[in-house]
């Protein structure tokens, strides 16, 4: 499989500034997703990354706070906007290399503290 | 909808045990099951997956059977090490959307 990197790793933040969070992929993949995952709890799908066109939002989750962009193949970012302590959790990305397979892979997170 | 039952944690156990961390599923059609492994600190790593009834997944000594009769998807280790400390997740994908589906994830300590 390839590399996933994800850049920051770590931030502290101060509420209600905002974050860009990058994932980078070292090989084109048909499908980016970006998950959240709370302290202690398990992972919660945000959207899915589409090339091109706007992003696939899940219930609870809105493009105003979230916005993501995927300008190409390889290469996806989430914002996080307007930023509050509940903010405050591990955001990864994932792909998918391959239409027709289902498997997932992650990169290594990055954990956001909100102040 | 689809969902992942997994045993709460955390597993204690002392090194050289053996381990089995129950999963459940509930979902249409025919899923795909994983385990996912996070260590400390760190990203989740596919750990093994399994695409059809009867199929095992394998992988660093952990594996899991795809029981669809019993909708099932247990992992078991023979002989855990301490690097085996971990939080463990269950999850399924079905459907062409690909959309995962977590289990909450089971924390295993594994002491000397």
């Amino acid at each position: 499989s390839a590399v996933i990197s994800q850049k920051p790793s770590r931030d502290i933040c101060q509420r209600g500034t905002s974050l860009t969070i990058q994932c980078q992929v070292d090989s084109q993949v048909t499908m980016m997703f970006w998950y959240r995952q709370q302290p202690g709890q398990s992972l919660t799908l945000i959207a899915t990354a589409n090339q091109g066109s706007e992003a696939t939002y899940e219930s609870g989750f809105v493009i105003d706070k979230f916005p993501i962009s995927r300008p190409n193949l390889t290469f996806s970012t989430l914002t996080v906007s307007n930023m509050s302590p509940e903010d405050s959790s591990i955001y990864l990305c994932s792909v998918v290399y391959r239409q027709g397979t289902d498997t997932q892979y992650f990169g290594p997170g990055t954990r956001l503290t909100v102040l | 909808g689809d969902s992942v039952t997994q045993m709460e944690g955390p597993v204690t156990l002392s090194e050289e045990a053996f381990l089995t961390i129950n999963c459940t599923y509930t979902a249409t059609g025919y899923p795909s099951l994983f385990w996912y492994v996070q260590y400390p600190g760190e990203g989740l790593q596919l750990l093994l997956k399994a695409t059809k009834a009867d199929d095992k997944g394998s992988n660093k000594g952990f594996e899991a059977t795809y029981r669809k009769e019993t909708t099932s998807f247990h992992l078991e280790k023979g002989s855990v090490q301490v690097s085996d400390s971990a939080v463990y997740f269950c999850a399924l994908s079905s459907g062409g959307y690909q959309k995962v589906t977590f289990g909450i994830g089971t924390k295993l300590q594994v002491i000397p």
